[in-house]
């Protein structure tokens, strides 16, 4: 079973300032299978990044997303205040299908 | 445009059955190329894949849940269901259909989610 974990668990940041999200996995991972999403309250989970690195439709271009093997970033360049939410990272892999990071919370600081 | 809606109970008692419906309108069921999904989310905390079925019937499950859930597909409803067996407090969550559209390995298009709650 592939892990993934989320680092940090909470940050806090500034609206204008640049976020960097981690997402880890235990195993190397083909990158086409790494997806990012954003989760505000009450609402269902928004596909932001897809294949590691390409924008959903109509994904703000500050949103950005690297990576390889087993190290992932989502990086947030200036962040507006509707960007505080939590980000999940999924993967597609053997077993289970799918597996999802526990999720970074990013607050206003 | 493509939507989905979750529609079930709200409250189911322990050790009875969960039964979820997803409903899907602006597109065929039978259109996709990719597996339509389930997902849950406990109030409070984050993701869990429940299991994946195409529109042949086809479907793939969690190894924790595989022996206590099954997906189908009703493609003359345009519909595909959950059911997952003997239902614990665990199994109180937000539940979300959803279908890739842009890549096979994420999902785009998500239903609002609708929450379960087990208690007698």
């Amino acid at each position: 079973e592939i892990v993934l974990t989320q680092s940090p668990g909470t940050l806090s940041l500034s609206p204008g300032e640049r976020a960097t999200l981690s997402c880890r996995t235990s195993q190397s991972v083909t990158s086409s299978y790494l997806a990012w999403y954003q989760q505000k309250p009450g609402q269902a989970p928004r596909l932001l990044i897809y294949g590691a690195s390409s924008r959903a439709i109509g994904i703000p271009d500050r949103f950005s997303g690297s990576g390889s093997g087993t190290d992932f970033t989502l990086t947030i360049s200036r962040l507006e205040p509707e960007d505080f939410a939590v980000y999940y990272c999924q993967l597609y892999g053997s077993s289970p299908l799918i597996t999802f990071g526990q999720g970074t919370r990013l607050e206003i600081k | 445009q493509l939507q989905l809606q979750e529609s079930g109970p709200g409250l189911v008692k322990p050790s009875e059955t969960l039964s979820l419906t997803c409903t899907v309108s602006g597109d065929s069921i039978t259109s996709s190329t990719y597996y339509w999904v389930w997902i849950r989310q406990p109030p409070g905390k984050g993701l869990e894949w429940i299991g994946n079925v195409y529109y042949s019937g086809s479907s793939y499950y969690n190894p924790t849940l595989t022996s206590r859930v099954t997906i189908s597909v009703d493609t003359s409803k345009n519909q595909f269901s959950l059911k997952m067996t003997s239902v614990t407090a665990a199994d109180t969550a937000v539940y979300y259909c959803a279908r890739p559209v842009i890549s096979a390995w994420s999902y785009d298009y998500w239903g609002q989610g609708t929450l379960v709650t087990v208690s007698s």
